[in-house]
C-alpha cells in the first residue's frame, strides 16, 4: 500500500507570493491534516479535511486555506507569504473513523514539503 | 499552558542500552489517546505507539513500550536495546476527546533529540 505523498518535496519562494502544497493520502483514508513545523513553534495543527469537508481548523490567519478533493487529495494554499512561514509542512492521513473514537485514529504523516520564504 | 511536556530537549545513549524518554500532559478529558512519533533527520514523522486513557495495559509495540502513569498524567517512551538508526527527533502527541477543547487535533511536545552512541 502507497504511503502518504506529498509536492513538492522542496518550494523557494519570496515574500508576497503565494503557494499551493498538495498531499495524496493513502488509499482509502478520507481525512487529510495539515501540520506546520518550524523549530520556534514545533508541529501545530492547521486544519483537517474529511470527505470534502474542512472539519478541524488550528488557529492560524485567513492566508492559509485548504481543500479537499473527491478522490481524498488536498491541497494547501498560503497566500502573500511572509517570511515567518518558511517551515516544514506536513499532510497525515487517516481513515477519520467516527468522531467518538478519533482519539486513537492512527494518523500516517507523508515526507512533509519543506517550503523557505525569502 | 503547555498540554504536552517533553523536558529533555537532548539526549545520549549507549548503543544496545535502554532509554526512556519523558512525556508529561494536560487535559480535563477523561477520554484522550497519547502517541509517539519518531522524525528522522529526512522529516517524515514515523508512529511508534499508541496508549489510550482507558487502556488497563501499557502498550508495547517491539522495542517500545510506553511507561503509563494515568494519575500523574505521565507517558513515558522507553526504547529497549538502542540501534544507531534510532538517532532521530521522537515527539509524544495528544488527541483530545470532544471535551478537550482542541477539538480532536493531534497536539505535539516540542520533541526530544535522542542521539545514540556506538
Amino acid at each position: 500500500k502507497a504511503g502518504v505523498t506529498q509536492t513538492p518535496r522542496y518550494l523557494i519562494k519570496t515574500r508576497g507570493q503565494q503557494v499551493t502544497l498538495s498531499c495524496s493520502p493513502i488509499s482509502g483514508h478520507r481525512s487529510v491534516s495539515w501540520y506546520q513545523q518550524t523549530p520556534g513553534q514545533g508541529l501545530q495543527f492547521l486544519f483537517e479535511y474529511f470527505s470534502e469537508t474542512q472539519r478541524n481548523k488550528g488557529n492560524f490567519p485567513g492566508r492559509f486555506s485548504g481543500r479537499q478533493f473527491s478522490n481524498s487529495r488536498s491541497e494547501m494554499n498560503v497566500s502573500t507569504l511572509e517570511l515567518g512561514d518558511s517551515a516544514l509542512y506536513l499532510c497525515a492521513s487517516s481513515n477519520g473513523l467516527a468522531a467518538a473514537f478519533r482519539f486513537y485514529n492512527e494518523q500516517f504523516f507523508g515526507p512533509g514539503t519543506r517550503l523557505t520564504v525569502l | 499552558a503547555q498540554k504536552i511536556t517533553q523536558t529533555q530537549p537532548g539526549m545520549f545513549v549507549q548503543e544496545k542500552e535502554a532509554v526512556t524518554l519523558d512525556c508529561t500532559y494536560d487535559t480535563s478529558d477523561p477520554s484522550y489517546g497519547l502517541f509517539w512519533y519518531k522524525q528522522p533527520s529526512s522529516g517524515e514523522m514515523i508512529f511508534l505507539i499508541y496508549q489510550g486513557s482507558y487502556d488497563q495495559q501499557n502498550a508495547t509495540e517491539g522495542r517500545y513500550s510506553l511507561n503509563f502513569q494515568k494519575a500523574r498524567k505521565s507517558a513515558n517512551l522507553v526504547i529497549s536495546a538502542s540501534q544507531l538508526g534510532d538517532s532521530a527527533m521522537y515527539f509524544c502527541a495528544m488527541r483530545e476527546g470532544l471535551q478537550g477543547g482542541s477539538q480532536g487535533n493531534l497536539i505535539f511536545g516540542k520533541g526530544t533529540k535522542l542521539s545514540v552512541k556506538p
